[in-house]
Parts: structure tokens; sequence; C-alpha cells
């Protein structure tokens, strides 16, 4: 399959502070990215699709403002959580798709996640 | 209202007997995908077993099928000889139409399985 990365993997920053993730599609163009965001021992929540070149559509209830979502290539998207703070500490996975049909089990592939911590 | 119910926080089974994880899910939209995902201690989301709504049969793969009862909308998911490694978080997750990796998945609360000797 497909492989996405994220990047960190793991980030502890001190709260009011701007923290940016990286999600890249190493070996396929990625039209499509989803953000998740998973706090301890619950589900996947889905915060954002984002789409090359057009603005995130946010799901309800995520602030836009606080969590900007950036996907300037078909290889790269970013999520910055601005003025961080305790509460936003959790762990963000995101998957990327090409858009395509096909086999569909393939179409969404998931980053390893970034566990972030807020001080 | 819930599009994704597993009803099982946690799950014990004895290494290499089989073991049934549920699922229920609820759409209108005639055109739909199941999901199911492994999701270890490490975090990284491993995709497991997909079943279209339209498939006729119960998707296998390996060790895992799909106990897929439309009628009663549900999608079960079977592992059978459970491994110690098959210890993890399990979550259903839907995607509404069929095609197109730009459907939006939705995930179930997820089942905790722990594989015992």
């Amino acid at each position: 399959g497909a492989v996405v990365s994220q990047h960190p993997s793991r980030v502890i920053c001190k709260s009011g502070t701007s923290v940016k993730i990286e999600c890249r599609s190493l070996d396929f163009q990625a039209t499509t990215m989803f953000w998740y965001r998973q706090f301890p021992k619950q589900s996947l929540m889905l915060m954002a699709t984002s789409n090359e070149g057009s603005k995130a559509t946010y799901e309800q209830g995520v602030e836009k403002d606080k969590f900007l979502i950036n996907h300037a290539s078909l290889t790269l998207s970013t999520l910055t959580v601005t003025s961080a703070h305790p509460e936003d500490s959790s762990f963000y996975i995101c998957s990327a798709s090409n858009g395509v049909g096909g086999r569909a089990a393939d179409e969404q592939f998931f980053g390893p996640g970034t566990r972030l911590t807020v001080l | 209202a819930q599009k994704i119910t597993q009803t099982q926080p946690g799950m014990f089974v004895q290494e290499k007997e089989a073991v049934t994880l549920d699922c229920t899910y609820d759409t209108s939209d005639p055109s739909y995908g199941l999901f199911w995902y492994k999701q270890p201690s490490s975090g990284e989301m491993i995709f497991l077993i997909y079943q279209g709504s339209y498939d006729q049969q119960n998707a296998t793969e390996g060790r895992y099928s799909l106990n897929f009862q439309k009628a009663r909308k549900s999608a079960n998911l079977v592992i059978s000889a459970s491994q110690l490694g098959d210890s993890a978080m399990y979550f259903c997750a839907m995607r509404e139409g069929l095609t197109g990796g730009g459907n939006k998945l939705t995930f179930g609360t997820g089942t905790q399985l722990k594989v015992e000797l």
C-alpha cells in the first residue's frame, strides 16, 4: 500500500505556543487529506478534510482559526495548532487519498500519528 | 444519532480461539463501505478488511472475515485462531458513498481486544 508519514511523531510544547504537524504522502499524490484527533482510549474524530489547493472543510465544533490546515501541494498537508493549551493535548492522525476509485479498501492511507502534549 | 456502534468496550479471548467483534451501522445511503482497522498501542491505524454495500459475499482477508448482514445493518469482524499479537484496539468505520477517496470515514468507539495464553 501507499505510505504516509507524519512529522513530528511526538511534540511537547508550552501553553500558548503554536505547533505545526506535517503529513506527507511519500509515493502517491494525495488530492484529499483528512485530519483526525484521538483522545486516550477514545475513537478517531474527524477534524477536517482538505483538498489540494482549496480551503479545508471543518467538522462541526472544530475551530478553524485554532486548527489551521494547509494543503499546498499534492504530497503535503500541514495542521497548525495555534496558541495551544493543555486541552489540545491529543493524538493527531492524518490520512491521505488519491481520489481515485479502484480497490476501495486502498483509498485512505493513514499516517503513524503525532502525539501532542501541551504543558 | 450514532452512525457506527461498537457495543463491546473490551473483549478477552484465549490464544488460538476465534473471536467476534460486533459492529452495527446506520445510514440511508444505499452505497457505502465498511472498514475494520486495528490500532496497537503504538497508535498506527492498520487496515484489516473492507466490505462494500453491494458485495454479495462476505469479505475475507487471511484470518479476518467480515460477517456482513445487510438487513440487520451489522458488520461483525471475526478473527480466527487468535494470536498474542492480535491484542489491540479494533475500530469499525463506515464511508458513505462507494467510490472516491474523498469521502470521509466515521469511526465507532472501538473494542479493546486482549488475547490471553
